[in-house]
This record gives C-alpha cells, sequence and structure tokens, in this order.
C-alpha cells in the first residue's frame, strides 16, 4: 500500500530565510506525488504535483519541490519565506491507477518568525 | 467561478443523532471526494465517487456511515447514529478525473457530544 511520511510534525523558520520540507513516500511504481497548503479554517490548495519528466517541478507562490526516485522522496522547497507562508503542508501520494485518489501524509506546520 | 461548496459548516449535535453533511462539486468535475481530519489520525480518505458512482469505500469506518451522490452537483455523508468519536473536519473535493488536483471546500466541523 502506498504510503507517505513527513518526518518534522513543526518547523519555524525566520522571514526571508529558506525553507525545506521534508517528504518520503513508499509505493511500488513511480509515483504522482503532491504537495499541497491548508490555512487555518480553510481547505487544502494544491502547490504543485509530479507526474513524470523533470524531477524538478515548480508551483504556485514560489514554491519548487524535487523528486529523488534513489532516496524516495519529494522535498519542497522554498528560497525566501514570507510570513503569510505560516500553514500547514502536506505531502501526498497518488495511485498511477487513478491519480486522484492521493494518500497524505500527515502534515508539517509552518510557523514563520518575523 | 464557484468552489467547492460545503454545508454545515458547523454542527453540534448529542451522540445518537442523525448527521447529514451536503456538498455541491465544482460544476464539470466529475470525481468526488470525502474527507475526514482528525488531530490523531490525519486526513482520511473516507469514499471517493467518479461520474456519481461510488469507486471506493473501504474508508468508510463502519456501517453507521453512508454517502450518495444522486447527481453530479450534489453529495451527501450521512452518520447514523453519531458518535463522539465522529468529531472531526469532514472535507468534500472535487477533481477532474485523472488529474490529482483535487478542490477542497472549506470543511464542515462536526462536534458529537
Amino acid at each position: 500500500a502506498q504510503s507517505v511520511t513527513q518526518p518534522d510534525i513543526h518547523i519555524t523558520v525566520s522571514e526571508g530565510a529558506s525553507l525545506e520540507l521534508r517528504c518520503n513516500y513508499s509505493y511500488g511504481a513511480t509515483p504522482y506525488l503532491f504537495w499541497y497548503v491548508q490555512s487555518p479554517g480553510q481547505g487544502l490548495q494544491l502547490l504543485l504535483k509530479y507526474f513524470s519528466g523533470d524531477t524538478l517541478v515548480q508551483g504556485i507562490k514560489g514554491f519548487e519541490a524535487e523528486f529523488k526516485r534513489s532516496q524516495s522522496s519529494f522535498n519542497l522547497r522554498k528560497p525566501s519565506v514570507h510570513w503569510s507562508d505560516a500553514a500547514e503542508y502536506f505531502c501526498a501520494v497518488g495511485d498511477t491507477g487513478t491519480a486522484s485518489k492521493l494518500t497524505f501524509g500527515t502534515g508539517t506546520r509552518l510557523q514563520v518568525t518575523l | 467561478d464557484a468552489g467547492v461548496i460545503q454545508s454545515p459548516r458547523h454542527e453540534v449535535t448529542e451522540m445518537g443523532q442523525e448527521v447529514t453533511l451536503r456538498c455541491k462539486p465544482i460544476s464539470g468535475h466529475n470525481s468526488l471526494f470525502w474527507y475526514r481530519q482528525t488531530m490523531m489520525r490525519g486526513l482520511e480518505l473516507l469514499i471517493y465517487f467518479n461520474n456519481n458512482v461510488p469507486i471506493d469505500d473501504s474508508g468508510m469506518p463502519e456501517d453507521r456511515f453512508s454517502a450518495k451522490m444522486p447527481n453530479a452537483s450534489f453529495s451527501t455523508l450521512k452518520i447514523q447514529p453519531s458518535e463522539p468519536r465522529d468529531s472531526a473536519v469532514y472535507f468534500c473535493a472535487s477533481s477532474r478525473g485523472g488529474t490529482g488536483e483535487l478542490f477542497f471546500g472549506e470543511g464542515s466541523r462536526l462536534t458529537v457530544l
């Protein structure tokens, strides 16, 4: 069965600093991978996704993620964090049979200090 | 364009009562998902529909939970009877099948006393 691990429950960074959120997945074949963001009291919003091709994918709000098959990882990065990036971030893996059936990680809560 | 619309946003009920949560997906989306979010278990997929047909309900916790999608623009998730452990935020999401891009509603926060 597919699964996702986000080892960091909570991360605090200063505004303007770089950010990397970790995600490791378990899946038998090449997975479909996603990062979603959830602001307090809101639903989740897609930041970016990887299906195939270039292993470095760009998303909205200046985020990017790199798929590394050898490490079973799909880490999310941003070079300079803004206070408005404070939220919870979820990595997800999709079944290649139907990309929309997603299994989510437990999330990483990002706090940004000014 | 309107996003996914869920109602009610908040529901407080007593144990044993029936709860019905409603969802209107984005027009043109043919897949609909019900997720439950709790602190302990995170986001769990309960059931998803494709073209109004339930495809996978393996996440539905027990027979007290049921979901329907009578047409492309409406779905319900029903809990009968409700229990305190059902307290959670229930999200509905829709997508164009196969894209992996789910559009989430704002959720229905359920509290069962």
